[in-house]
């Protein structure tokens, strides 16, 4: 089984900060990588995939980058509706394993 | 627009039973994947299963082989996770997802039911 650790935990920023956040494998999926965005009482919400492209609507603040290990979501500008839980998923092998996620919070 | 809701959740004991059904609607629901993941309450998300499209193709995690059963009926375009032998652990809300490798930008989850599991 493929481990996916992020970090930090918690991420205290303020409004208008960079926020980054990492992800690593614990062996190559190559590009094979989502990011996702979970607000309390809601359902995730993919932000990015293939490691670097963004879904569908959604704004270009959210970038993702890396490859191979360790990988990167940074969020330019922090926005108010931005403060969340933020989870990797690889997708290079099943089972299908997700990090334990970042919280992004309010400084 | 692209729907997918779970019904069935509820209070069980350890050792119980719990039928799941995600009803999915906007998407062709015979050609993609479809995979369950659960999230215990104040932690993260775990995969639990996954269906081919036409059912022939099937997985589980771990933790819940031998024990759930997942199901698809194409013509009803719902999804299905019989769960027997709940344990404690098992307690978690549970999202049914679109899978695919084709269009990984074609990604969506059910709002999610919660199973409880406790005596």
């Amino acid at each position: 089984e493929i481990v996916m650790t992020q970090s930090p935990a918690t991420l205290s920023v303020s409004p208008g900060e960079r926020a980054t956040l990492s992800c690593r494998a614990s062996q190559s999926i190559t590009s094979n990588l989502g990011w996702y965005q979970q607000k309390p009482g809601q359902a995730p919400r993919l932000l990015i995939y293939g490691a670097s492209t963004r879904a569908t609507g959604i704004p270009a603040r959210f970038s993702g980058s890396g490859s191979g290990t360790e990988f990167t979501l940074t969020i330019s500008s922090l926005q108010s509706e931005d403060f969340a839980v933020y989870y990797c998923r690889q997708y290079y092998d099943w089972p299908l394993t997700f990090g334990g996620g970042t919280k992004v919070e309010i400084k | 627009e692209v729907q997918l809701v779970e019904s069935g959740g509820g209070l069980v004991q350890p050792g119980g039973s719990l039928r799941l059904s995600c009803a999915a609607s906007g998407f062709t629901f015979s050609n993609y994947y479809m995979i369950w993941v659960r999230q215990a309450p104040g932690k993260g998300l775990v995969w639990v299963s996954y269906i081919s499209g036409d059912g022939a193709s099937i997985r589980y995690a771990d933790s819940v082989q031998g024990r759930f059963s997942v199901s698809r009926d194409n013509a009803k375009n719902s999804l299905y996770l019989q769960m027997n032998s709940l344990r404690v652990d098992d307690t978690a809300v549970y999202y049914c997802a679109t899978y695919t490798w084709t269009d990984r930008n074609f990604d969506y989850w059910g709002q999610g039911t919660l199973v409880t599991v406790s005596s």
